[in-house]
């Protein structure tokens, strides 16, 4: 199975603020890489596929990159409604997620 | 608009069985393959079983293999997940979720299975 993690657990930011999120596969998964977000209460929503495309309706202050076992989020200007769960999930291998990093107000 | 509608959640006692169902709109059904998840309280996501446009193919994670089922129905643009010999560890939040090349693009709302005594 391949292992996903995510840093850090939680990430204490302002609004307006830029922020960067990490995810490491535990072997290669090539560019089989998606980001969702979850807010409290309700069900993932897919942000980020193939490691870089932004999903339908997804605001371009989100970003993706990476590749192989090395992935980043980026948030280029933090709104209100982005305080939220985020977890990286390969598929090149099955499908596993990692553990999640909580974006929450400072 | 694509929506997902799970159902049949509650409470089981441990060794019992329940059925899940979630019934979709907005996009031709029989095109995609589809999927469960689940989420235990305060945890992360876990991928639990997935089937094939037609039903022919499906594939399990280990730690659901044997004891649950997930089928379809084109019929009732429908899939459903049959759970039997349940666990404490069963006990999250199930969502289906529409599969588009390996990614989860859309997502239910999530229905809540509890196995408890």
């Amino acid at each position: 199975e391949i292992v996903m993690t995510q840093s850090p657990a939680t990430l204490s930011v302002s609004p307006g603020e830029r922020v960067t999120l990490s995810c490491r596969a535990s072997q290669s998964v090539s560019n089989k890489l998606a980001w969702y977000q979850q807010n409290a209460g309700q069900a993932p929503r897919l942000l980020i596929y193939d490691a870089s495309s932004r999903a339908t309706g997804i605001p371009a202050r989100f970003s993706g990159s990476g590749s192989g076992t090395e992935f980043t989020l980026t948030i280029s200007s933090l709104q209100s409604e982005d305080f939220a769960v985020y977890y990286c999930q390969q598929y090149n291998n099955r499908w596993t997620f990692g553990q999640g990093t909580k974006v929450e107000v400072k | 608009e694509v929506q997902l509608v799970e159902s049949g959640g509650g409470l089981v006692q441990p060794g019992g069985s329940l059925r899940l169902s979630c019934e979709v709109s907005g996009f031709t059904f029989i095109k995609y393959w589809m999927t469960w998840l689940r989420q235990a309280p305060g945890k992360g996501l876990e991928w639990v079983a997935n089937i094939k446009e037609e039903g022919s193919e499906t594939h399990y994670a280990d730690s659901v293999k044997g004891r649950f089922a997930i089928l379809r129905d084109n019929t009732k643009n429908s899939i459903y997940l049959q759970m039997n010999s349940l666990r404490v560890e069963d006990t999250a939040v199930y969502y289906c979720a529409r599969l588009t090349k390996d990614y989860f693009d859309h997502w239910g709302q999530g229905v809540l299975v509890t196995v408890s005594s």
